[in-house]
């Protein structure tokens, strides 16, 4: 029940295009969900975070979809870019943002 | 405003060896995490600190890892002894802590720990 899950495991998507990342969680305990990017032999880095009051968030060309009902909460990449090549996690927690589980990554590659 | 600042960033030793790392984390962050990444995954948390507290340990396998975090600032994460599965990316991570209107939370670089 703690874990997150996500798909797909990659994903090669032209420049220009959309980059679509899914995931999907069980505890409805979980009020907190952010996107993380990871550049290779860097940290995770904070990209976009929702909570579920609300069913969408906008920011840039960065989009957050969350179905509470189905548990379920999605990332869109507008317009990708070759810099958006990296690899994508998606998190949950509870108690407002501590304790995350994190999804198993995304890796993206725009091809130029 | 400097990140969390981790060090070492690679570590090599053979197993059965000790190994600590050390976080330093944003200041004014009254929260400090210890995540595990093995290669192709998602940070796994090992411990969580509110201040010098630690008030998340249950995924820290106690027998050969241990944390402190004195003072409530730095946090130096020890492995003794180091096994073969130990290798992987440790992270620290940092954030205001509860009752802040946000609680992202801010990764480090990490520490690549090869064991042979």
């Amino acid at each position: 029940q703690q874990q997150v899950k996500q798909s797909p495991q990659s994903l090669i998507v032209q420049k220009g295009g959309i980059s679509i990342i899914n995931c999907a969680y069980e505890n409805t305990a979980f009020d907190y969900f952010p996107w993380y990017q990871q550049f290779p032999g860097k940290g995770p880095a904070l990209l976009i975070a929702i909570r579920p009051d609300v069913s969408e968030k906008k920011e840039g060309r960065f989009t957050i979809s969350f179905n509470k009902s189905a548990k379920q909460f999605s990332l869109h990449i507008m317009d990708s870019q070759p810099g958006d090549s990296a690899t994508y996690f998606c998190a949950a927690s509870k108690n407002y943002g501590q304790n995350f589980v994190f999804g198993p990554g995304t890796r993206l590659s725009v091809l130029p | 405003e400097a990140g969390v600042v981790q060090s070492p960033r690679y570590k090599i030793i053979e197993k059965k060896q000790p190994v600590a790392f050390w976080c330093n984390p944003i200041s004014g962050h009254n929260t400090l995490y210890w995540y595990l990444q093995n290669l192709g995954q998602g940070p796994e948390l090992l411990i969580r600190y509110e201040n010098e507290e630690a008030v998340d340990d249950s995924q820290l396998p106690k027998d050969r890892f241990s944390a402190e975090r004195l003072k409530g600032v730095d946090s130096t994460l020890k492995i003794q002894p180091a096994e073969l599965g130990d290798s992987a990316v440790y992270l620290c991570a940092s954030s205001l802590g509860v009752g802040a209107s946000t609680d992202t939370q801010y990764f480090g670089p990490g520490t690549r720990l090869t064991v042979l």
